[in-house]
């Protein structure tokens, strides 16, 4: 079955440096997302991402956050100048359709000293 | 704004029962109700996916519903089996269309002992 592809699977990074996420998701889907979940937290919506631009943006999702789609296979989430309270579980997500269930990858652990 | 509620936080039952795992939500304009399994360290595994104009999605063993006007949906499991201990998520599809954002409840932990 396919399945969304996530890199790496931790990243370790110290405050104040900017990492990038990356996502390969399935390839015929057109609608991409990236949630994440702080430890013993819900699962919250960072951002969606459709036709080429983000649809919406949470709160949390500020300027030091920044999505794109370089190319047609991959998904990337960038974030400037990471802080502590950025440490968190980050998954992409897609879908083919606005009708259809999302897809979840397995997450990338990131941990910021 | 989209709340999500997951009772019990917990829940262990033995080999074989059947069960019920709760969601409630406040805005009841939803689009869809999505559950989730999710193990330890791991992504979100979707389970069954109910359209806001259906009542009730099977897949299995796993049965889920949704009520709108009273703002619930329920995940029944039946004969439960310990490869089911995980997780259980529900989200809330909002209601910007297609491109909606899923709103997720914090989840219920389910142990199931052979």
């Amino acid at each position: 079955e396919p399945e969304v592809t996530q890199t790496p699977s931790h990243q370790v990074t110290q405050m104040g440096q900017e990492v990038i996420l990356r996502c390969v998701p399935i390839s015929n889907h057109l609608y991409f997302y990236w949630y994440r979940q702080i430890l013993g937290q819900k699962v919250e919506f960072l951002v969606s991402f459709y036709n080429n631009e983000i649809s919406e943006k949470s709160e949390i999702f500020d300027d030091q956050f920044s999505v794109e789609r370089p190319d047609g296979s991959n998904f990337t989430l960038k974030i400037r100048s990471t802080k502590l309270e950025d440490s968190a579980m980050y998954f992409c997500a897609s879908k083919r359709t606005g009708v259809e269930k999302l897809f979840f990858g397995s997450g990338t652990q990131l941990s910021v000293l | 704004k989209q709340e999500v509620t997951q009772i019990p936080a917990a829940l262990s039952v033995p080999e074989g029962e059947n069960l019920v795992l709760n969601c409630s939500f406040t805005d009841s304009a939803i689009y869809n109700l999505q559950w989730f399994r999710q193990d330890p360290g791991k992504g979100l595994t979707s389970l069954l996916l109910i359209q806001s104009s259906q009542r009730e999605q099977t897949s299995g063993r796993l049965n889920a519903s949704l009520d709108k006007s009273s703002g619930r949906s329920t995940l029944y499991i039946a004969a439960s089996q310990p490869g089911d201990s995980a997780t259980y998520l529900c989200a809330g599809g909002g209601s910007g269309g297609s491109n909606y954002k899923l709103t997720f409840g914090k989840g219920t932990l389910l142990t199931v002992n052979p």
